[in-house]
């Protein structure tokens, strides 16, 4: 079955400085989407990436970016000069094509970005 | 916003009860699913509806059920509850179904139990 390891519990930064939240995934199955979402203190999950297991290329929006290795069964994300609105719960997520609709989260990993 | 709705924000009841959570998914969307949300289980998925049939079933308890009604809102029944299910409860919706769909969440319904 699948799983996500984020064993970052909790981060404490100060504002602009660079964070990486790791994400590690267990799956048998060759073909997975893997996915981001942030929940802020209002409580609601916020979508913020979708990525699928035969695209490794990085991605940037911003001030966020993504790096996919699948050698190392890694996704992980990066906030580059971190702000105080960055302050959230963010979790990464794991969906296998052969489990269809079964998305497994991380435990999450609680950022506070502090002024 | 999301566009998800969830009714009610906060529902207190006691042991033994039963009580119904409501979702209205986004405009458009044929998908809803329901996760659970608690401090030592962490986010886990229940059950998927599309277009009102069941389409997957997660760590959902015999004692909790769900359906997806004509207009595609979704409720989940939660029965003979228990301390232990006190947690938040999310509905996410999206426009199809699949491994690669990215869901949209409401707010959530924190439900305690006493």
């Amino acid at each position: 079955a699948q799983k996500v390891t984020q064993a970052q519990t909790e981060i404490s930064v100060v504002e602009k400085e660079d964070v990486t939240l790791d994400c590690v995934y267990e799956t048998r199955d060759t073909t997975y989407y893997l996915f981001w979402y942030k929940q802020p203190p209002s409580g609601e999950l916020v979508f913020l990436i979708r990525r699928n297991s035969f695209d490794e290329q990085n991605e940037i929006s911003g001030r966020y970016s993504w790096n996919f290795q699948k050698s190392t069964s890694s996704f992980n994300f990066t906030i580059t000069a971190s702000q105080v609105v960055d302050s959230a719960v963010y979790f990464c997520a794991l969906s296998e094509a052969a489990n269809n609709n079964d998305m497994r989260f991380g435990a999450g990993t609680r950022l506070t970005v502090k002024p | 916003d999301s566009g998800v709705t969830q009714t009610p924000k906060h529902l207190i009841t006691a042991t033994g009860q039963r009580v119904t959570l409501r979702c209205s998914p986004r405009s458009g969307d044929l998908s809803v699913y329901w996760y659970q949300q608690s401090l030592d289980q962490g986010l886990q998925f229940l059950i998927q509806y599309y277009n009102g049939e069941e389409r997957a079933k997660g760590n959902i308890l015999e004692r909790f059920s769900a359906q997806q009604f004509p207009d595609l809102h979704s409720e989940l029944n939660l029965s003979s509850l228990e301390l232990g299910d006190s947690a938040l409860y999310f509905c996410a919706s999206s426009s199809r179904t699949g491994a690669s769909t990215e869901q949209f969440f409401g707010p959530g319904t924190r439900l305690t139990v006493l």
